[in-house]
């Protein structure tokens, strides 16, 4: 089957635009992660969403950042006022419920000029 | 708080020898731990949980409560094996997965 998918693969903004980043969970799964993944580091949690519990955010960096989940499906984060140090790829993963396995998209290459 | 660290970024070895990730981990509860493997220009992917208790590609990893310990294991290393591999950790209510730095395994001809 379909796994999960995201969108753009690729995203270049100018400085303090917003930009909205895409992902699509596998059906079924109740548990959506987002992560940020820096050149030469590891992965930096952001946000995680199980169902219909209130989300944990205490992974994003900033109030900038933010993240919905539509539906139990379909998530988006966005970026306002973009910064450079912003530029990462960042990855989505869903899993079935929290603490089974993880699949990730190819995540969404963010750079910001 | 969670954490778990990886104190190699690089670990170069030779085709046919052992390889070692080590990975610790800093959790006051039970923890799950997981190996992920991200090879080159792929997703990155489960390698092995210590719940299944399994071997995967012929990589093992002994959960350690005593030393904190979730080390991955292999005697004898394959050029295919070369990736970027991560330890990680998640409570058992699965909430908010830790992920390790990362440890880049080369495997040399």
């Amino acid at each position: 089957g379909a796994g999960v998918s995201q969108s753009p693969s690729n995203k270049v903004t100018e400085k303090g635009k917003d930009v909205e980043l895409r992902c699509d969970p596998i059906s079924g799964h109740t548990a959506l992660y987002w992560y940020r993944q820096s050149l030469g580091q590891g992965l930096e949690f952001l946000i995680y969403f199980q169902g219909n519990s209130a989300p944990d955010k205490s992974g994003l960096p900033s109030d900038r950042f933010s993240a919905e989940r539509t539906g139990g499906s379909v998530s988006t984060l966005t970026i306002q006022r973009t910064q450079q140090e912003d530029s990462a790829v960042y990855l989505c993963a869903s899993s079935l419920q929290g603490a089974y396995e993880q699949f990730f998209g190819p995540g969404t290459r963010l750079t910001v000029l | 708080a969670q954490r778990v660290t990886q104190p190699e970024k690089l670990l170069s070895v030779f085709k046919g020898a052992p390889v070692e990730l080590k990975c610790n981990y800093s959790y006051s509860g039970s923890p799950e731990l997981f190996w992920y493997v991200q090879y080159s220009r792929q997703r990155l992917q489960l390698l092995l949980r210590h719940i299944s208790r399994e071997s995967i590609k012929g990589f093992t990893a002994d959960l350690n409560k005593g030393e904190t310990s979730f080390h991955l294991k292999k005697p004898f290393a394959q050029e295919e094996d070369s990736a970027m591999y991560y330890c990680a950790l998640a409570k058992v209510n699965g909430q908010n997965f830790v992920f390790g730095p990362g440890t880049r395994l080369s495997v040399l001809p």
